[in-house]
């Protein structure tokens, strides 16, 4: 079945570095989410990319969907305290209007 | 509007027994979507629900099971409980065009603890 793996797991950084996780899919994905999860929290929706290559920005986050629709980042500029969280990337297959896989997270503690 | 509706937001329940897990959607959103999520196991998809028809599930014994209303509400079922069971339950529901191209609004879970 669809495997969505992230990288890494655990992201430990001094507030003001810059913070990258990256997601890779063992299918192709028809478009593929991004979700952040604060300490006892929910998932909460943070975009959806679709075309391949595409590129978004919100503010200091830049998420970026590969040419093979198979893997996607999320890059943040110059850390703060409140991107503390797990982040999420999930995507459906391309095959089939099946269920959509979430990566098991990138946790990120920003030091202050 | 209101957001994604979750009850009991946690329960405590012992080995053998059987819970029942409820959620509203969002107004208007008739797909349903449930996760089971474990420190070690990120975000398991359990199955969806739209217009009261199950329409993917995920790879759970059959002790897992759920239902979708008419009101577009769903609830989860456990039976005979097992310690493995404890996680955070949460459901999602999504706009009109379904959960795999929309995103998904989670609500605040329902924490089990199975003793």
């Amino acid at each position: 079945g669809q495997q969505v793996m992230q990288i890494p797991q655990y992201q430990h950084v001094q507030e003001g570095e810059d913070f990258t996780t990256y997601c890779n899919s063992s299918t192709t994905l028809s478009n593929i989410q991004w979700y952040k999860q604060r300490p006892g929290g929910h998932p909460v929706f943070l975009i959806q990319l679709v075309k391949s290559g595409e590129v978004k920005k919100q503010k200091r986050l830049t998420f970026q969907f590969g040419e093979a629709k198979k893997n996607s980042s999320l890059h943040i500029t110059a850390t703060q305290t409140t991107d503390v969280g797990t982040y999420f990337c999930a995507g459906p297959p391309n095959t089939n209007a099946g269920k959509s896989t979430f990566g098991d997270g990138t946790t990120l503690t920003v030091k202050p | 509007k209101a957001g994604v509706t979750q009850t009991p937001r946690y329960l405590i329940k012992t080995r053998g027994q059987q819970v029942t897990l409820s959620c509203s959607p969002i107004s208007g959103h008739r797909s349903v979507s449930w996760y089971q999520q474990t420190p070690g196991q990120g975000l398991q998809f359990l199955f969806e629900y739209f217009s009261e028809t199950q329409r993917n599930k995920g790879n759970f014994p059959g002790r897992f099971s759920g239902r979708q209303f008419s009101n577009s509400r769903s609830e989860m079922n456990v039976s005979t409980l097992e310690l493995g069971d404890s996680a955070l339950y949460l459901c999602a529901s999504s706009g009109p065009a379904g959960a795999n191209t929309g995103e998904l609004f989670f609500g605040e879970g329902s924490r089990l603890t199975v003793l």
